[in-house]
């Protein structure tokens, strides 16, 4: 089945320690993407991946780390949580990285961080 | 900078009543955009798109958009809704010639028996 796998689907942290959250993808998409949902601001970008090895920041970056490795997988990392990273992630995959192609979403992720 | 603006934050409307959810959006260039749903606990899925051509875009589940390029408005209709089409609703839009897509703040769609 095609589909965008998150892990965790839950986690509750502490502020300051690290932590990945894990995205794969088994579509061969070249375009990965991660977003933050919160209420009332709908999905904002945070890094953005036209293919292996080549990433760039979307509209709200700071405080994120990723990495793009594999054709499969966009793991998103924290490596100093906050509070104000509190929030429901969601990584996206589509076929190329036009802006006309669907993107596909993973089940998100909810972070707490305390 | 590109904008998209979803005029109703929640929308109440009983079984079997037509609906309409609201997208207006801003950008000084040519656009592709896009209406997503998400239902609760999952991750947005398509419902529709318009790259090009004909203004009447027709989507899964009955909805269907109209493209106005002159009043830049995108907005999501259904002439009849279900229980089942409780869920949030997103508009996004992306420049033909980039690589983001900004989506809107949603609309929650509540349909009552």
């Amino acid at each position: 089945e095609a589909q965008v796998t998150q892990n965790p689907r839950y986690l509750i942290t502490v502020t300051g320690k690290k932590l990945t959250v894990t995205c794969s993808q088994n579509m061969n998409h070249e375009y990965m993407s991660w977003y933050r949902q919160d209420p009332g601001l709908g999905l904002r970008q945070i890094y953005y991946s036209m293919n292996v090895e080549v990433t760039d920041k979307g509209d709200v970056p700071e405080g994120y780390k990723v990495s793009r490795k594999e054709k499969r997988n966009f793991p998103l990392i924290l490596e100093s949580p906050s509070p104000n990273q509190t929030s429901l992630y969601f990584c996206a995959s589509s076929l190329s990285p036009g802006a006309r192609d669907t993107q596909y979403f993973g089940p998100g992720t909810r972070l707490t961080v305390l | 900078a590109q904008s998209v603006t979803q005029l109703d934050s929640q929308v109440p409307v009983f079984e079997e009543a037509p609906v309409e959810l609201r997208c207006n959006y801003s950008s000084s260039v040519s656009v592709y955009l896009f209406w997503y749903v998400q239902y609760p606990n999952q991750g947005l899925q398509l419902l529709l798109k318009y790259l090009s051509g004909s203004t009447l875009v027709k989507g899964i589940n009955g909805f269907e958009a109209e493209f106005n390029k002159s009043q830049t408005s995108f907005h999501l209709r259904k002439p009849s809704v279900h229980i089942s089409d409780t869920a949030e609703y997103f508009c996004a839009v992306s420049n033909t010639g980039g690589f983001k897509t900004i989506f809107g703040a949603g609309t929650r769609l509540f349909v009552k028996a």
